[in-house]
């Protein structure tokens, strides 16, 4: 039921590289600026990516963003423990007049 | 520092209506807009609507329209959300957020509310 697609789950092991996906269409990421927050079960998203590839302040440059067509990614190098967490993307729809958000990836580190 | 500072957990039964309080400080609050984003128990997010802090003008999602009214108060530079004819489905922790568009550029978040709709 939500708009933009990603893969519900995925593991990696400490120390790798891993992308996150997430799909749409025209009226959203294709049209639009994607985010990316990061959520650790019990507490409020955080920002991680603003305008398809910038960091927020804070945010350390292994996470780093891309957007090609009506796709988007988000890629984590140097994978660590504390990197675990659920990650989504979001966006504006020009159609539904609102703001969209991707299922949610849950990334466990191994 | 840029706070926003949700009231606190709600139980509702249903049919009633809750209103969620979002205060904010840290910023100049009418030069930002304030979007309402919910999650329900083990589930991803959702987005209820918006609001322009200076204008006062709204944006709800077609899913909520109804049922849904935001408003604000700047005097207090608070946002509040009122949510009725509520059914167990609205069960959910409601996110104040804000953004400086219409975007999802949400750099900012409050604590989060836990409204539980149970009879």
């Amino acid at each position: 039921q939500y708009v933009l697609t990603q893969s519900p789950s995925a593991s990696a092991t400490p120390g790798q590289r891993f992308t996150i996906s997430c799909s749409g269409g025209s009226p959203n990421i294709g049209g639009n600026n994607v985010y990316w927050y990061q959520q650790v079960p019990g507490t409020a998203p955080k920002l991680l990516i603003y305008r398809n590839n910038q960091r927020p302040s804070g945010v350390p440059d292994r996470f780093s963003g891309s957007k090609s067509g009506t796709s988007a990614s988000l890629a984590i190098s140097g994978l660590r423990s504390d990197d675990e967490a659920d990650y989504y993307c979001a966006s504006w729809d020009d159609n539904l007049s609102g703001v969209v958000f991707g299922g949610g990836t849950k990334l466990t580190v191994l | 520092q840029v706070q926003l500072v949700q009231s606190g957990a709600e139980v509702k039964k249903p049919g009633a209506s809750v209103k969620v309080s979002c205060k904010a400080s840290g910023y100049t609050f009418t030069s930002y807009y304030i979007h309402w984003v919910r999650q329900a128990p083990g589930q991803g997010l959702e987005w209820l609507g918006v609001i322009n802090a200076s204008g006062g003008n709204t944006n709800y999602a077609r899913k909520f329209q109804g049922r849904v009214t935001m408003t604000r108060d700047t005097s207090t530079s608070t946002v509040y959300m009122v949510l009725s004819r509520l059914r167990s489905e609205d069960t959910a922790t409601y996110y104040c957020t804000r953004d400086d568009d219409y975007s999802g550029n949400y750099d900012y978040w409050g604590q989060g509310t836990l409204v539980t709709v149970s009879s």
